[in-house]
């Protein structure tokens, strides 16, 4: 069983502050790693993707991957009350033809 | 560019009722997955369609069934609706089957 592990939060953090969300995943050949953002009653919407190990910086959004400990994670620097949200981290398993696996998310909230 | 979209936004059907819901895929893009999220949960995976064949099925039974049309929208089909099957229904389009994938709004189905 293909498995991605989240804390479920909620994760407070003070507005301006460096938000660390991080996320677990079981199946070693994964290739393919995302982050969503979900607002209460909307659907997923995708702020990053990540391929290789290291670090990826989109404006204030950092991911970063480590296969050999199969962990990502996702920065949120300069938090602002708009980024109170579920965070929502899914992974390809493999190459090809298999579905991305989501795990249940963590719920943010950026208190000002 | 115009994004995913998704009809009906919400419904309310009753135990052993039929139910369709539609999708528009993001132009350009080839690939509709559909998920089920249930309310505290990750987005759970049920099939996928690629040119128009199911290209990958999670573990959903037969009565949900789905169709894809040759500009790519697509339909999923549940049938004897049960009270568990009440959740939010997601649509994602991408263009590389289980590259990045884009969400419609959703349809909020609730069985009574």
């Amino acid at each position: 069983q293909k498995e991605v592990e989240q804390n479920s939060g909620p994760l407070s953090v003070p507005e301006g502050a460096i938000a660390s969300l991080n996320c677990t995943y079981s199946d070693r050949v994964s290739q393919s790693f995302f982050w969503y953002r979900q607002y209460s009653g909307k659907s997923p919407e995708l702020i990053m993707s990540i391929y290789s190990n290291g670090d990826k910086e989109d404006g204030r959004f950092t991911a970063q991957l480590n296969k050999a400990s199969q962990y990502v994670s996702l920065l949120i620097r300069d938090s602002q009350p708009s980024d109170s949200a579920t965070y929502l981290c899914a992974v390809n398993p493999s190459s090809g033809n298999t579905p991305l696996v989501f795990g249940k998310g963590t719920r943010l909230s950026v208190i000002a | 560019e115009t994004g995913v979209t998704q009809s009906p936004t919400h419904l309310i059907k009753t135990r052993g009722q039929q139910v369709t819901l539609r999708c528009s895929s993001q132009s350009g893009h080839n690939t509709v997955s559909w998920y089920q999220q249930a309310l505290g949960q990750g987005p759970q995976f049920i099939f996928q369609y690629y040119r128009e064949e199911e290209n990958g099925r999670g573990n959903f039974p037969p009565r949900f069934s789905g169709l894809q049309f040759p500009n790519y929208s697509s339909e999923l089909n549940v049938n004897a609706l049960e009270l568990d099957d009440s959740a939010l229904y997601l649509c994602a389009s991408s263009l590389l089957v289980y590259n990045e994938q884009f969400f419609g709004p959703g349809t909020r189905l609730t069985v009574l």
